[in-house]
C-alpha cells in the first residue's frame, strides 16, 4: 500500500537560513509527488509536482525539490527562508494511473524566528 | 476566479447531535473531494464525486457521515450522530480533470468541527 513519511513534526530555522523538508514515500509503481503548504487558516496550496523527468522540480514561492528514486524520497529546499513561509508542509503521493487519490504524510511544521 | 468556498468555518457540537457542512468548488470543476484531517495528521479522504455522481466513498464511516452533490455543483457533508472522535478540521478541494492543471486540487479554507 502507499504511504508517505515526513519524519520531522516540527522544524525552526532562522529567516535567512536554508531549508529541507524530508518525505520518504512507498509505492511499488513510479508515484507522482506533489508538495502542498498550508498557512493557518487556510486551505492548502500546491507548491510544486513531480510526474517524470528531470528529478530537480522547481515550484512556486522559491521552492524546490528533488526525487530521488534509490532512497524513495522527495525532500522539498528552499536556499533562504522568509518569515512568511511559516507555515505546515505536506508531501503527499499519488498513484500515476490515477493520480487524484493522494495520500498525504502527517506534515511538518516550519517555524521562522526573526 | 474565486477559490472553494466552505461554511462554516467553525463549529462546536455535543456528541450525538447533527451536523452539517458546505462545499461550493470552483466554477466548472468536474471534481470535487472532502477530506477529514485530525490535528497532528494529514488530510484523509472521505468521499471524491465527479460532477454528482460518487467515485470513491470507500474511507467514509457510511453509518454516520453521508454527502451530496446535487446538480453536480455544490456539496453538502453531514455527521448524524457525531462523535468525540469526529473532531477535526474537514476540508474541500475541487479539480478539473480535463484542463491543463487536471492533477492540482484547490482546497478549501475548511471547517473546523469540535466535538464536546
Amino acid at each position: 500500500a502507499q504511504s508517505v513519511t515526513q519524519p520531522d513534526i516540527h522544524i525552526t530555522v532562522s529567516e535567512g537560513a536554508s531549508l529541507e523538508l524530508r518525505c520518504n514515500y512507498s509505492y511499488g509503481a513510479t508515484p507522482y509527488l506533489f508538495w502542498y503548504v498550508q498557512s493557518p487558516g487556510q486551505g492548502l496550496q500546491l507548491l510544486l509536482k513531480y510526474f517524470s523527468g528531470d528529478t530537480l522540480v522547481q515550484g512556486i514561492k522559491g521552492f524546490e525539490a528533488e526525487f530521488k528514486r534509490s532512497q524513495s524520497s522527495f525532500n522539498l529546499r528552499k536556499p533562504s527562508v522568509h518569515w512568511s513561509d511559516a507555515a505546515e508542509y505536506f508531501c503527499a503521493v499519488g498513484r500515476s494511473y490515477n493520480t487524484d487519490k493522494l495520500i498525504f504524510g502527517t506534515g511538518t511544521r516550519l517555524q521562522v524566528f526573526p | 476566479e474565486a477559490g472553494v468556498a466552505q461554511s462554516p468555518r467553525y463549529k462546536i457540537i455535543e456528541k450525538r447531535q447533527s451536523v452539517a457542512f458546505w462545499c461550493n468548488p470552483i466554477s466548472g470543476h468536474a471534481t470535487l473531494y472532502w477530506y477529514q484531517q485530525i490535528l497532528g495528521q494529514g488530510p484523509k479522504l472521505l468521499i471524491q464525486f465527479q460532477n454528482n455522481g460518487v467515485v470513491d466513498d470507500s474511507q467514509l464511516p457510511k453509518d454516520r457521515f453521508s454527502a451530496e452533490r446535487l446538480k453536480g455543483v455544490d456539496s453538502t457533508l453531514k455527521i448524524q450522530p457525531a462523535k468525540l472522535e469526529d473532531s477535526a478540521v474537514y476540508l474541500c478541494a475541487s479539480s478539473s480533470p480535463a484542463g491543463p492543471l487536471w492533477y492540482e486540487q484547490y482546497f478549501g479554507p475548511g471547517t473546523r468541527l469540535t466535538v464536546t
